[in-house]
């Protein structure tokens, strides 16, 4: 069972920070990285699929980074809005096509 | 929505009891997974399918047990079960290697 870990657990932030999460996890048979915003009472849906190393993707105000080599992604936030409070996860693929996930960051911005 | 249909949404039954939950992939997606999310714990992957076969077994218990069926979609089998088995399971699907995975809103499995 592969060990992808994310920090911080929990975030509490105002409305208009910026913030950033981290997801670490084993650099090898790596495939891809996800990251998926799950929202309470619905089912995650995905944020972002990469798959190269130095890949960085943007939706709006969000983003994220990739690092294959190291083993660590990055998701920002810039500007935090109350409507991005949410759980955040990140999942690894193996060459396998499995996906294991990391625990989340909570993320509550308060208005 | 994303396609992904689970059934039933929710469900109550007692310890010992065998319980089948329901998952139809999105349409053209051959790969199914399972996940449960038991409380205060993240998504622990179960078991994978690819059109039909099994492609990997995560943290799944004997007790439980998945098919997927030639018009692709799936079921998860529970039996046996512990109070400990109370959780969300969710079901996803996706097309190929690296591609997002689409999720079922989930079946809650309540074991009293």
């Amino acid at each position: 069972i592969l060990n992808v870990e994310q920090s911080p657990q929990s975030l509490h932030v105002q409305e208009g920070d910026s913030t950033n999460f981290t997801c670490s996890f084993p650099s090898s048979n790596f495939y891809a990285l996800h990251w998926y915003r799950w929202e309470t009472a619905k089912s995650p849906e995905a944020l972002f699929v990469m798959t190269l190393n130095g890949d960085e993707k943007k939706k709006g105000r969000i983003s994220a980074t990739l690092n294959t080599k190291e083993g660590y992604s990055y998701l920002y936030i810039k500007g935090s809005q109350p409507e991005d409070s949410a759980t955040y996860l990140c999942a690894f693929g193996n060459t396998g096509n499995q996906f294991y996930f990391g625990t989340g960051t909570s993320l509550t911005v308060i208005p | 929505d994303s396609g992904v249909t689970q059934t039933p949404k929710h469900l109550i039954t007692a310890t010992g009891q065998r319980v089948t939950l329901r998952c139809s992939p999105r349409s053209g997606d051959l790969s199914v997974y399972w996940y449960q999310q038991s409380l205060d714990q993240g998504l622990q992957f179960l078991i994978q399918y690819y059109n039909g076969e099994e492609r990997a077994k995560g943290n799944i218990l004997e007790r439980f047990s998945a098919q997927q069926f030639p018009d692709l979609h799936s079921e998860l089998n529970l039996s046996s079960l512990e109070l400990g088995d109370s959780a969300l399971y969710f079901c996803a699907s996706n097309k190929a290697n690296t591609g997002e995975l689409f999720f079922g809103e989930g079946s809650r499995l309540t074991v009293l």
